[in-house]
């Protein structure tokens, strides 16, 4: 079974404050993946990365940097965490093609 | 950005009914379309992964159809049970990302 871990389920954090979400697979999977949900909107793509220390912009990546030094762990950086942050963040990887994607249980993080 | 719908936001069925909601997305580039189920507090799941125009695929109670030429996959659930309840997304695969749709939420009552 492939197993996506993420490092904390909830996580508070302080306005400003550098905030670093880590994520772990354990299938080998060269895709992976970083999401946020918000009440009424889809799963919307942060930062994805298709290979070690490679990484692309997704469709909300303002805000957030990533990091992926090994090909099992894709790492989501919060620079200066702000309150409109607070959000559930979810991780995912897979493999090449039309494969589906494997998601972690997420993070729920709460900016104050 | 590609937009991915889907319908109902949400529903509340009887333990028993069947039921079903609609993921509608861009005609063009198509590559795949999955659809997920995200239960509260779990990983989201993923259900089918259609490739094909025509396609019909069937896990259990849950059946899934896709018509690529129009944009749309219906998701049916034959006999819902309160193990059903979940929020169940569907994401359009064009070639590179995934674009989820909102989701529908559906709440079968015992």
């Amino acid at each position: 079974d492939v197993k996506v871990t993420q490092s904390s389920r909830y996580l508070v954090k302080r306005t400003g404050e550098k905030v670093f979400l880590e994520c772990v697979q354990d299938m080998d999977h060269e895709n992976m993946f970083w999401y946020r949900q918000d009440p009424g909107l889809g799963l919307r793509l942060i930062y994805f990365s298709y290979d070690v220390k490679m990484k692309e912009k997704g469709d909300i990546p303002e805000g957030y940097s990533v990091s992926r030094e090994k090909k099992e762990r894709f790492s989501l950086i919060l620079e200066s965490a702000s309150t409109n942050q607070t959000s559930m963040y979810l991780c995912a990887s897979r493999l090449q093609g039309a494969g589906e994607q494997y998601f972690g249980p997420g993070t729920r993080l709460t900016v104050t | 950005i590609l937009n991915v719908e889907q319908s109902p936001q949400s529903l509340h069925v009887q333990e028993g009914d069947s039921t079903n909601f609609t993921c509608s997305f861009p005609s063009s580039n198509f590559y795949a379309l999955h659809w997920y189920r995200w239960e509260t507090a779990k990983s989201p799941e993923a259900l089918f992964v259609m490739t094909l125009n025509g396609d019909e695929k069937k896990k259990g109670r849950i059946s899934a159809t896709l018509n690529t030429k129009e944009g749309y996959s219906y998701l049916y659930i034959k006999g819902s049970q309160p193990e059903d309840s979940a929020t169940y997304l569907c994401a359009f695969h064009p070639g590179q990302n995934f674009v989820f749709g909102p989701g529908t939420r559906l709440s079968v009552l015992p």
